[in-house]
């Protein structure tokens, strides 16, 4: 059991630019969750997958925002023609899906929109 | 639409004392999972203690407990015998069934030597 793992950590881009992040799971987990986090608060809920079926997305998630888990492995979150309000903390997090267990989260990926 | 709510900014608690932090939530859902997750600087987030509403028994995790009062929507996190390593940002969080987890905005915990 290595952890859930992202990449990069961190990443700083202009605005209007592309950017893809990349979280890989706990190995046997079924689900992936990612979530946002902006400074000094919580994190928000943004999608989560069961397997490689996107089964929620919040109206936090606009048009520019895409996740994918291709193969139900790992995941990729790509935001398109970014903007200043996308700086954040990109959090993924997995779990079996049974229900008593426990979201384990990723590190992070820091975005710094300039 | 379910709530979480940490009115606690910040706190601080000398080493060796005990501190609680609060949280209350909305739900009209009957059961459901209560969570506390530590978030120290610049490091991930890991589950500190959970909390199932179905048992009326406070779960435990060492130093920390937690007083959950179903009927008050109240969830606090005692922490006893804090240690220098318990500084970090505590989250509060709800979650329905195997959904997504919906947090508070947290409590910042500072500890004196």
């Amino acid at each position: 059991d290595t952890g859930v793992s992202q990449n990069p950590r961190h990443k700083i881009t202009k605005r209007g630019q592309n950017v893809t992040f990349r979280c890989d799971p706990i190995s046997e987990h079924n689900r992936l969750y990612w979530y946002r986090q902006t400074l000094g608060q919580g994190p928000e809920f943004l999608t989560y997958f069961q397997n490689e079926a996107q089964l929620e997305k919040s109206r936090l998630l606009s048009d520019r925002f895409s996740a994918e888990r291709p193969k139900g492995s790992f995941s990729t979150l790509e935001i398109q023609r970014t903007e200043q309000g996308d700086s954040a903390m990109y959090l993924c997090a997995s779990s079996s899906g049974r229900m008593t267990d426990t979201q384990y989260f990723g590190p992070g990926t820091r975005l710094t929109v300039l | 639409a379910q709530t979480v709510t940490q009115s606690q900014p910040e706190m601080s608690v000398q080493e060796a004392e005990t501190v609680t932090l609060s949280c209350t939530y909305d739900t009209s859902e009957s059961d459901y999972y209560l969570f506390w997750y530590k978030q120290p600087p610049s490091r991930q987030m890991i589950l500190v203690i959970r909390q199932e509403a179905y048992k009326q028994q406070n779960a435990t995790e060492n130093r920390f407990s937690v007083n959950f009062q179903k009927a008050a929507k109240s969830f606090s996190l005692k922490i006893s015998d804090s240690q220098l390593g318990d500084a970090a940002m505590y989250f509060c969080a709800y979650r329905y069934n195997t959904d997504k987890l919906i947090f508070g905005t947290g409590t910042r915990l500072q500890v004196f030597p």
